[in-house]
């Protein structure tokens, strides 16, 4: 069964700054796609950022951008230029690519942004 | 669009009862899914369906039944609710290879 760890429960990073959150996972499949996503206060679940596995580029969306190391299975977030708007939880997700869109969730890291 | 429903926002139930959480989507997404969400764990699979008419377990089916009759609905029920069922329910839907939407959630409190 897929795991996928978020070493980090808790981290804060000031305003404007840059940070980065740790995702690990474990699979033994090659089709694959990683996932995270935000959870503000409001609950809702949003998209910030999704990677193929077979894509050695590592995906990016404005200031979100990933560092997929397949290898290692490691699937590392970074925020550059941290607003506090992005104070949330987040979510690193797996999702095999056998076609039952299952996601696998790890625990979350609680990422407060400072003024 | 309005995208991936669910009612209600907020339930409160008495252990023994039964209710059924509600879920729909008119993306026309195949795929549709129930999570739960506790402190520290993250969210974790209950029930999830590849179509209408098929459905099979996750990680965590004990006490939940599901259905989908139609491709839009996709409702949870709890038979006899517990205590442990205290939590929020997420329900989700996708096309396949794609990020799945989620609806915003139903907090559950069972005493």
């Amino acid at each position: 069964a897929q795991t996928v760890t978020q070493s980090q429960p808790e981290m804060s990073v000031q305003e404007a700054e840059t940070v980065t959150l740790s995702c690990t996972y474990d699979t033994s499949e090659s089709n694959y796609y990683l996932f995270w996503y935000k959870q503000p206060p409001s609950r809702q679940m949003i998209l910030v950022i999704r990677q193929e596995a077979y894509k050695q580029q590592n995906a990016t969306e404005n200031r979100f951008s990933v560092n997929f190391q397949k290898a290692a299975k490691s699937f590392s977030l970074k925020i550059s230029d941290s607003q506090l708007g992005d104070t949330a939880m987040y979510f690193c997700a797996f999702m095999n690519g056998g076609g039952s869109e299952k996601l696998v969730f790890g625990k979350g890291t609680k990422l407060t942004v400072n003024p | 669009n309005a995208g991936v429903t669910q009612t209600p926002k907020f339930q409160v139930l008495k252990t023994g009862q039964s209710m059924t959480l509600q879920c729909a989507q008119d993306m026309n997404h195949e795929y549709m899914s129930w999570y739960r969400q506790d402190p520290g764990m993250g969210l974790r699979l209950i029930h999830y369906s590849v179509g209408a008419g098929i459905t099979d377990q996750g990680e965590v089916p004990n006490g939940y039944n599901v259905s989908r009759s139609t491709t839009e609905d996709f409702p949870l029920r709890l038979l006899s609710a517990a205590p442990s069922q205290t939590s929020v329910y997420f329900c989700a839907s996708t096309r396949q290879g794609h990020e799945q939407y989620f609806g915003p959630g139903t907090r559950l409190t069972v005493t």
